[in-house]
């Protein structure tokens, strides 16, 4: 069974970069998914940001796509985001998720989340 | 982008309700719609997938229904643990957008 868990720093500096990784367990990140970021600022909704698929295609959101990146590191079994130019705007829980390549799926597990704070 | 409007945006029910939440969508979404549950800090978890799909291990109480732009989540006979957020979500186009959100609370 598949486990995603997300880390990195929990406080980042305004026009600084956001950096998460979420390790996979339980599983081969070559498997045929999408792996994908969600964020949600406090007390507000969910906002996808980005996935990549296994073969090393991504989307992104286009409110977001000048400054994230979404990469794979096979040989740590991990993917991780890249935000740049940060604002308080991008304060949220940042969630990693698995959405299975199957044309009707959705995203799950999900990683437990990891709060990032913009602040100086 | 695809705008997801859910409704209503709260409710108040009791243990042993049938709940019902409509998620539009403002276009065409194929039944590429799925519906989460997130409880008070905690990760959202995936209920159902392809607007009908029960995902494995969700109770049979969570039903999902609609096509195209319209559709719903029932809980039949609501329980404790049901109180929560639920978000509807469509992965037809990118971005993949989310509803605001259904809380369901204690009446």
């Amino acid at each position: 069974q598949v486990q995603l868990q997300e880390s990195g720093p929990g406080l980042v500096k305004p026009s600084g970069t956001l950096s998460l990784t979420c390790a996979v367990s339980g599983g081969s990140i070559s498997s045929t998914n999408w792996w994908s970021w969600v964020r949600q600022p406090p007390g507000k909704g969910l906002e996808w940001i980005g996935e990549m698929y296994h073969l090393g295609s991504t989307n992104y959101n286009p409110s977001l796509k000048s400054r994230v990146t979404i990469s794979v590191d096979k040989s740590k079994n991990q993917f991780s985001l890249n935000l740049t130019s940060v604002t308080a705007a991008d304060t949220a829980v940042y969630f990693c998720a698995k959405k299975s390549a199957g044309i009707l799926s959705g995203y799950s597990p999900w990683g437990q989340g990891t709060l990032v704070t913009v602040s100086s | 982008d695809i705008q997801m409007t859910q409704s209503p945006s709260s409710l108040s029910a009791s243990v042993g309700d049938r709940v019902t939440i409509a998620c539009r969508a403002s276009q065409n979404t194929n039944n590429y719609l799925n519906w989460y549950q997130q409880k008070s800090g905690k990760a959202p978890k995936l209920l159902i997938y392809g607007a009908s799909t029960l995902q494995n291990g969700v109770p049979s109480r969570f039903s999902g229904s609609g096509s195209g732009t319209e559709f719903t989540l029932t809980i039949s006979g609501l329980q404790p643990e049901d109180f929560a957020t639920y978000y509807c979500q469509q992965t037809y186009s990118i971005p993949r957008t989310f509803g605001q959100g259904t809380q369901v609370d204690l009446k």
